[in-house]
């Protein structure tokens, strides 16, 4: 079966650094891959969405790389702030049913950017 | 534009009691979704409504029912909640067509149920 792992739970980082956070999938070619975020207490957000035929999406300081042949992606980060702090879950679109649209979430990587 | 709502927002139940989540979404969409989300796991389908009048078991339906009461509303029924569906449920809903905003879900602020 599909499977979809967000290799940390949890990721520090030093304002104004980098953070880069990454999704693993097994079993699977997705026709595209999500990001959101999703803030203690609250439902996630959508940020992103990459097809597998693209290799790099931005938007504003944000970057998401899709290697369908390694598998993965990578979603970056740029000039970090402590508002950055989150949780980012990576999604893939599953079908239940012969449905399409559903999706599977990774655990989620817990991100906390320190002053 | 309320987006998706939910309500209750807190419940508490005893072991037995059963009760219904409501949720409901402003944006014209054709399909909705109700996750669990505990800790360690993740978030977990456990029905969705593709469209108005159909609905369908996701990866963990087992002591939930679901009704698309119209194109706007979409709950959850626990008939015999047992501790283990102490969670966090999500409401979700997703537009119709295929695009980079279309293939995305809009979520609810959720809903944290305590089963003791």
């Amino acid at each position: 079966s599909q499977k979809i792992e967000q290799n940390s739970e949890a990721l520090n980082i030093q304002e104004g650094k980098t953070a880069t956070l990454t999704c693993n999938y097994t079993n699977y070619s997705p026709a595209y891959l999500q990001w959101y975020r999703q803030d203690p207490g609250r439902g996630p957000v959508f940020l992103l969405l990459i097809r597998e035929n693209e290799k790099e999406k931005r938007k504003e300081r944000l970057k998401v790389t899709f290697d369908t042949t390694l598998k993965q992606s990578l979603f970056h980060i740029t000039a970090s702030q402590p508002a950055d702090s989150a949780t980012y879950l990576c999604a893939l679109p599953v079908y239940y049913g012969g449905s399409q649209g559903n999706l599977i979430f990774g655990k989620g990587t817990k991100l906390s950017v320190k002053p | 534009n309320a987006g998706v709502t939910q309500t209750p927002k807190f419940q508490v139940l005893k072991t037995g009691q059963s009760m219904t989540l409501q949720c409901a979404q402003d944006m014209n969409h054709n399909s909705m979704y109700w996750y669990r989300q505990d800790p360690g796991m993740g978030l977990r389908l456990i029905y969705y409504s593709a469209s108005e009048g159909t609905t369908d078991k996701g990866e963990v339906p087992n002591g939930y029912n679901v009704s698309r009461l119209n194109k706007r509303e979409f709950s959850l029924r626990l008939e015999s909640a047992a501790p283990s569906q102490t969670s966090v449920y999500f409401c979700a809903s997703r537009p119709w067509g295929s695009g980079d905003y279309t293939d995305t879900q809009y979520f609810g602020p959720g809903t944290r149920l305590t089963v003791l």
